[in-house]
């Protein structure tokens, strides 16, 4: 399975764009990037996925790079309600079927006003 | 908006209680996640299922942890014997598609074992 890499915790203010990077070295042709966030007391909640190059939803986009060793979550113009934890995934799915996904420890933001 | 539902979402019981943690994966998903999150080791994958078969349980205990779905509707994980170690929040994720697709989390299960 891909292991990831991601900073422990990082601090933004309000209305700045944050990035947040993810190293996946030994990443396999068929894995996709998937990005996670969780608040205290709930599950982990999807926000994005992809597998090359950008992909963008009305939440955040996500930078991949052509050799695929690393992705970059942009959050644009947080607010005090992004204070989360944010959680890099990459997929290594078996040919029976199924996704089984480790989670890392996440990066912990915190939006300050 | 479909959600995944847990049930309980807290317990606490003694040492050596059985525990039955359900899960009502979303209507239509064929693939369900029983995860593990403490402080200490983060969002552990505990076993997964795929239409309703176990596909993977290396991650739970097999001495005391038990995860089964009787029907497409309902998924459960028990603990029998309890230990106080057991004491953590236990989540239920569902995905539809060939697997691949986004988990849905319920809210979990927190669970203390005095």
């Amino acid at each position: 399975l891909a292991k990831t890499t991601q900073p422990i915790s990082m601090d933004s203010y309000e209305g700045q764009e944050v990035n947040i990077t993810c190293s996946h070295n030994n990443i396999a042709t068929n894995d996709y990037i998937t990005w996670y966030q969780q608040f205290p007391s709930q599950g982990p909640r999807f926000i994005i996925q992809g597998y090359k190059t950008k992909v963008t939803n009305e939440v955040a986009s996500l930078f991949i790079p052509a050799d695929r060793k690393s992705s970059t979550l942009s959050l644009p113009r947080v607010s005090l309600s992004d204070t989360a934890v944010y959680y890099c995934l990459v997929g290594d799915p078996p040919h029976t079927g199924g996704f089984k996904t480790i989670f890392g420890a996440g990066t912990r933001l915190f939006v300050k006003a | 908006d479909a959600r995944v539902t847990q049930t309980p979402r807290h317990k606490v019981t003694e040492m050596g209680q059985e525990v039955t943690m359900r899960c009502q994966p979303i209507l239509g998903h064929n693939t369900v996640f029983w995860y593990r999150q403490t402080m200490m080791q983060g969002l552990e994958l505990l076993a997964y299922f795929r239409n309703r078969a176990p596909l993977d349980d290396s991650g739970m205990p097999k001495d005391r942890f038990s995860a089964e779905m009787p029907d497409a509707t309902l998924a459960t994980l028990k603990i029998q014997p309890s230990e106080p170690r057991d004491s953590a929040v236990y989540f239920c994720a569902s995905a539809g598609g060939r697997g691949n697709q986004p988990q849905h989390f319920g809210d979990g299960t927190r669970l203390s074992i005095l």
